[in-house]
C-alpha cells in the first residue's frame, strides 16, 4: 500500500532563511500531491496542490515540487518568519481522487 | 471553501462510555470524512459518509465501534462507542471543496479525546 514519509524530526532554522522539507512516496504516483499547514488545536489547512505533471508550484513564499521519478516533493518556504512555526503535512490523493492519504507531517520552528 | 464547525473541542471520558462528535458545514456537500490523528502520527481516514447511505469504513475501522449517522448534506456525526485509553486521540471531520476547489480538502478544528 502507498505510504508518505516525512521528516520525524522537527526542522529548527532562523528567519529570514529558506526552509526545505521532504515528503517521499513509496508506490505509484499519485494524481496529486497536497501541502497542508497544522497548527496545535487546528485542523490541517490547504497550502499547495501540485499534479502529476506538473514539475513546480509556487504561491507567495512558498514553493512545491514534485519528481515522479524520485518519488518525492519539496516543499520550500522563502524568507521565513516565527509566524510560519507550524507541522507541515504532505498528502496524496490516489488516482481515482477519492481517498487522500496523509504523512505523519514535519515540525517547523523558526527562531527570530 | 467550506467552514466546517466540530464540538465538541474536547472532551475528558470515562473507559466503557461512549461519546459523539458533531460535524456542521455550511455548504451541501456529498461527502464528509472522519479521521484520527494520533500524537505524532498521521491522519487516518475512518469513513466516509454520505448522504442517505452507509458510511464506508476504512480496514482497521468497524460500524460497531465507530457509528456515523449523516441525516442530511450539511450534517454528520461519529460516535466513539465503549471507548478506552487507546481510544485517546484527535477525530476531524473534513469536506471536499467544489468546484475550483475540488481537490481541496477542509477540516474542522477537531475534537481532541482522553480515555481515562
Amino acid at each position: 500500500s502507498q505510504k508518505i514519509e516525512q521528516n520525524s524530526e522537527a526542522l529548527n532554522i532562523q528567519e529570514g532563511k529558506t526552509a526545505t522539507l521532504t515528503c517521499n512516496y513509496t508506490n505509484y504516483s499519485p494524481a496529486y500531491l497536497q501541502w497542508y499547514r497544522q497548527d496545535p488545536g487546528r485542523g490541517p489547512v490547504f497550502l499547495l496542490l501540485i499534479r502529476e505533471n506538473e514539475k513546480e508550484k509556487r504561491k507567495e513564499r512558498l514553493k512545491v515540487t514534485f519528481d515522479t521519478t524520485l518519488k518525492q516533493s519539496l516543499f520550500h518556504i522563502t524568507a521565513s518568519q516565527p509566524a510560519d512555526s507550524a507541522t507541515y503535512l504532505c498528502a496524496l490523493v490516489e488516482p481515482g481522487g477519492f481517498k487522500t492519504i496523509f504523512g505523519a507531517g514535519t515540525r517547523l520552528f523558526v527562531k527570530a | 471553501s467550506a467552514v466546517i464547525s466540530q464540538k465538541p473541542s474536547r472532551d475528558i471520558c470515562q473507559r466503557g462510555t461512549s461519546l459523539t462528535i458533531q460535524c456542521q458545514v455550511d455548504s451541501q456537500v456529498t461527502m464528509m470524512f472522519w479521521y484520527r490523528q494520533q500524537p505524532g502520527q498521521s491522519l487516518t481516514l475512518i469513513a466516509t459518509a454520505n448522504q442517505g447511505s452507509e458510511a464506508t469504513y476504512e480496514s482497521g475501522f468497524v460500524i460497531d465501534k465507530f457509528p456515523i449517522s449523516r441525516p442530511n448534506l450539511t450534517f454528520s456525526t461519529l460516535t466513539v462507542s465503549n471507548m478506552s485509553p487507546e481510544d485517546s486521540s484527535i477525530y476531524l471531520c473534513s469536506v471536499d471543496g467544489t468546484g475550483d476547489t475540488k481537490n481541496i480538502q477542509y477540516f474542522g478544528a477537531g475534537t481532541r479525546l482522553s480515555v481515562l
